[in-house]
C-alpha cells in the first residue's frame, strides 16, 4: 500500500519561512491535499490539487509537489499557524494520509 | 452555507457496535461523496472508507472491512457510520468529510464524533 511520510515536527521562528515535507513514491504524479488541525478542532483544508488555495486561506500557505516530495511552505509564520498539518492523497481507490506534522511557531 | 453535522458521543463495551450519523446541509447531498476518517486520541488521521449518497455505492479501506457499513438517506440527507465489533483501540473522534472533486480534497468537514470503548 502506498505510504507518505512526514517529519513528526517542524519549528520555525515568528515572520520566518516553514517548510513540511510529504514524502512518497512518486508523489509528484498524484494530488496532494494538506490540511491544517488545531487541537480539539476538525482538520482544515488548506491547499488542495498541490498548489491551490481554498478561499480564505492566506496567501502565505503554498504548495509544490514534484519527483518524491510534495511541500507545504507557510511565509511568515505567525502564533495562529501552530497547528498539526496532513498530506493527502488519493491512490488506487483509497484516501493516504501522512502521518502529521506538529509545526510550532517560536 | 455548508455543513455537516454529526451525532453526539458516545460510550461503547468491547464488542458491541456503534452508529454514527452525518448530516449535511446547503448543498445538494446526492452531488458530492464523503468520507469517513477517524482520530485516536493524540494520533494522525485515518481513512476508513467513502459512500457516494447518489447511489449508495461504498468503497471501504482493507482494515475496516467487513466490520464497517456506511449507509445512507437522501430523504434527510444523512449518512451513516456503523462499526461492529468494538474494541478498545477503536476508541477515537469519526468526521465525516465531504469530497470536493475526484482528487479528494475534503472541502468540509464534520465536527466530530468521539466513540469511547470501554469496559
Amino acid at each position: 500500500s502506498y505510504e507518505l511520510t512526514q517529519p513528526l515536527s517542524v519549528s520555525v521562528a515568528l515572520g520566518q519561512t516553514a517548510r513540511i515535507t510529504c514524502g512518497g513514491n512518486n508523489i509528484g504524479n498524484k494530488n496532494v491535499h494538506w490540511y491544517q488541525q488545531k487541537p480539539g478542532q476538525a482538520p482544515v483544508l488548506v491547499i488542495y490539487r498541490d498548489t491551490n488555495r481554498p478561499s480564505g486561506i492566506p496567501e502565505r500557505f503554498s504548495g509544490s509537489n514534484s519527483g518524491n516530495t510534495a511541500t507545504l511552505t507557510i511565509s511568515r509564520a505567525q502564533a495562529g499557524d501552530e497547528a498539526d498539518y496532513y498530506c493527502q492523497v488519493w491512490d488506487s481507490s483509497t484516501v493516504v494520509f501522512g502521518g502529521g506534522t506538529k509545526l510550532t511557531v517560536l | 452555507q455548508v455543513q455537516l453535522v454529526q451525532s453526539g458521543a458516545e460510550v461503547k463495551k468491547p464488542g458491541a457496535s456503534v452508529k454514527v450519523s452525518c448530516k449535511a446541509s446547503g448543498y445538494t447531498f446526492t452531488n458530492y461523496y464523503l468520507h469517513w476518517v477517524r482520530q485516536a486520541p493524540g494520533q494522525g488521521l485515518e481513512w476508513m472508507g467513502i459512500i457516494n449518497p447518489s447511489g449508495g455505492s461504498t468503497t471501504y479501506a482493507q482494515k475496516f472491512q467487513g466490520r464497517v457499513t456506511m449507509t445512507r438517506d437522501t430523504s434527510t440527507s444523512t449518512v451513516y457510520m456503523e462499526l461492529s465489533s468494538l474494541r478498545s483501540e477503536d476508541t477515537a473522534v469519526y468526521y465525516c468529510a465531504r469530497v470536493y472533486d475526484s482528487s479528494g480534497q475534503n472541502d468540509y468537514w464534520g465536527q466530530g464524533t468521539l466513540v469511547t470503548v470501554s469496559s
